[in-house]
């Protein structure tokens, strides 16, 4: 079973602030996958990264997957109330039948 | 495109009861995940049904089942409901490494 584990586990920021929140495995993934979810609906994809090494950026969101397609890592820039929410990591051997992390509860404060 | 839809949103049924929710995939989309959602467990994977086959199933006892019809739309059934099932499920299309959610149906069982 592949397992994932996101860090922080919960995060409380000011307007402005940056961060950085970790998706760690000890299994290689083919892909992993951000989502953003607001409480009661379904979690939102931010993106996909598929290469080792690979980054990439969403406005102020930055992503990047491991050389070793292990881990990845979310660094958000000058975040906004707006921000607020659980973010997971997710991944698997088809992105149907995908293994999530526990998520990270992210509060940007005014 | 029109997401995906799920229904009911929100659900209320008694121990013992079973209940049907159903999804309505992404116009295209041939796989279909199940997923259940609780504070204590994060997201954990049902089953996934691919051109109205099972193609893979998470570890959940045989009161949770689902199906697909030929027009890719799914629904999942619980049968003999235990206060535990109580959670949101998210229902998702995939194409290729990628995962749209649904808004979920919210499940209260009493």
């Amino acid at each position: 079973t592949q397992l994932l584990e996101q860090s922080p586990q919960f995060l409380s920021i000011q307007e402005g602030e940056n961060l950085t929140v970790y998706c760690n495995s000890s299994s290689v993934f083919s892909s992993l996958q951000w989502y953003r979810q607001e409480p009661g609906e379904g979690p939102v994809l931010l993106v996909t990264v598929v290469t080792g090494g690979e980054v990439k950026k969403l406005k102020r969101l930055t992503f990047q997957f491991g050389d070793a397609r292990k881990d990845s890592s979310l660094h958000i820039t000058a975040a906004q109330p707006g921000d607020t929410g659980l973010y997971l990591c997710a991944g698997g051997p088809n992105a149907g039948k995908s293994t999530f992390g526990d998520g990270t509860t992210l509060t940007v404060k005014p | 495109k029109a997401g995906v839809t799920q229904t009911p949103r929100y659900l209320i049924k008694t121990r013992g009861q079973q209940v049907t929710l159903s999804c309505s995939p992404i116009s295209g989309h041939r796989s279909v995940s199940w997923y259940q959602q609780t504070p204590g467990q994060g997201l954990q994977f049902l089953f996934e049904y691919f051109s109205e086959t099972q193609r893979n199933k998470g570890n959940f006892p045989g009161r949770f089942s689902g199906r697909q019809f030929s027009n890719s739309r799914s629904e999942m059934n619980v049968s003999t409901l235990e206060l535990g099932d109580s959670a949101l499920y998210l229902c998702a299309s995939s194409f290729e490494n990628e995962q749209f959610f649904g808004p979920g149906t919210r499940l209260t069982v009493l």
